[in-house]
């Protein structure tokens, strides 16, 4: 039972550079999303998906790039790695709500410092 | 744009007894979803219990019960016969009904600390 997959789990950045956070489900959910936490907030949507090749941005969108070029995988990417970007990212996934019951799974998180 | 309200950054609670958790939120929408969500110290996500907006009946999961309060905006959390295991960061959220909107708005959350 694999259900979200997030690697890596912890990464530290220089100031700068990029990097990819993946993001794998095996549920065969259409919705797709990335959150990202900081401390004393709830999660922020980043970026979300409806279906494969379809993304659409949320409220902190800025800094970041995703694509979805298959139902399972989720990437996200950060362009030029800035310290404001320090956080915990969170992806998840869920089903057509009329079938899902509004389950939304979370992945266990990635730390991502950047210094 | 909806959003959520923690008004207690933290609570705390005896083992055994009961603790509730306000929620409020702000929507111009008639069909939505709410629900609590459990983070422990590994920040792992947990859903403990949701409700449908269209539904009266106030949502339970074993010792976990909600007072939703549609009119005043209002989504509580009761936990009763509090444990150990209880102790973490609860977090609210909010989720429209609206097809393809499947995005969550959280508030900040309210830590709870379960002392033995």
């Amino acid at each position: 039972n694999a259900g979200v997959t997030q690697t890596p789990k912890f990464q530290v950045l220089k100031t700068g550079q990029s990097m990819t956070l993946q993001c794998a489900q095996d549920m065969n959910h259409e919705y797709m999303s990335w959150y990202r936490q900081d401390p004393g907030m709830g999660l922020r949507l980043i970026h979300y998906s409806v279906g494969a090749g379809i993304t659409d941005q949320g409220e902190v969108p800025n800094g970041y790039n995703v694509s979805r070029s298959t139902t399972e995988d989720f990437p996200l990417r950060l362009l030029s790695a800035a310290p404001s970007q320090t956080s915990v990212y969170f992806c998840a996934s869920s089903s057509d709500r009329r079938y899902s019951g509004n389950t939304i799974y979370f992945g266990e998180g990635s730390w991502l410092t950047v210094v | 744009a909806q959003t959520v309200t923690q008004s207690q950054p933290e609570m705390s609670v005896q083992e055994a007894e009961t603790v509730t958790l306000s929620c409020t939120y702000d929507t111009s929408e008639s069909d939505y979803y709410l629900f609590w969500y459990k983070q422990p110290p590994s920040r792992q996500m947990i859903l403990v219990i949701r409700q449908e907006a269209y539904k009266q009946q106030n949502a339970t999961e074993n010792r976990f019960s909600v007072n939703f309060q549609k009119a005043a905006k209002s989504f509580s959390l009761k936990i009763s016969d509090s444990q150990l295991g209880d102790a973490a960061m609860y977090f609210c959220a909010y989720r429209s009904a609206e097809g393809g909107s499947e995005k969550l708005v959280f508030g900040k959350g309210t830590k709870l600390t379960v002392n033995p």
